[in-house]
């Protein structure tokens, strides 16, 4: 397993259509997060998931945006109608569900909306 | 809730040390500590538990005090590779949910 892969690594929409990104996270990892970084900032916690299960949004999660993790592995987050405000690097987190243990991030995928 | 970093940025030469803090308002669960260079991903340096647990990179050091909720990180005898964007991500309950705070840039020169 070479690590978490999102894909694409690069997305420029234009204001109001619909985007959707996905997440691989490592295989047996079953918790997976999404991120949004915004230059100069660090990551803001957007939602996660242990296995299938949403556990948690983020008030900054409004309702344009879904995610999803059917089966409790891949998961995807989509953004609908989306605004020059979304622009951003998506960043895709995975996890075991133990105490002290470590999170792993992808690369990324960068929204510019335009 | 996001934690405070400081400095903001720092500048080095190869061999200096520095020590980049973290400082948070709410009681901390643990204190996650990430390095991202530009265009990549956050990687993974240290996690610092409450009862003064500790995993991580062999060549970067961190402490944790429980009382303060703060947390520093130490480069010690810098490299060039050092050079990057530290985040510190803090954790209230044990949910895994970090908040990250905004970064210190750190630049290692030869």
């Amino acid at each position: 397993d070479t690590g978490v892969s999102q894909d694409p690594r690069h997305k420029i929409t234009k204001r109001g259509q619909n985007v959707t990104f996905r997440c691989d996270p490592i295989s047996e990892h079953n918790r997976l997060y999404w991120y949004r970084q915004t230059l100069g900032q660090g990551p803001e916690f957007l939602t996660y998931f242990q296995n299938e299960a949403q556990l948690e949004k983020s008030r900054l999660l409004s309702d344009r945006f879904s995610a999803e993790r059917p089966k409790g592995s891949f998961s995807t987050l989509e953004i609908q109608r989306t605004e020059q405000g979304d622009s951003a690097m998506y960043l895709c987190a995975s996890s075991f569900s133990t105490d002290g243990t470590e999170a792993f991030f992808g690369q990324g995928t960068r929204l510019t909306v335009v | 809730q996001q934690p405070v970093q400081s400095p903001q940025a720092v500048i080095l030469r190869e061999g200096e040390d520095a020590v980049i803090n973290c400082s948070s308002s709410k009681a901390l669960y643990s204190v996650h500590w990430y390095r991202q260079k530009h265009g990549e991903a956050p990687v993974f340096l240290m996690i610092l538990l409450k009862g003064g647990e500790q995993k991580g990179h062999e060549k970067i050091s961190a402490s944790f005090n429980e009382k303060k909720q703060q947390s520093s990180l130490y480069l010690t005898a810098s490299q060039l590779s050092y050079s990057g964007t530290y985040f510190c991500g803090t954790e209230i309950s044990n949910d895994y949910k970090l908040s990250f705070g905004a970064g210190t840039t750190v630049t290692v020169r030869a």
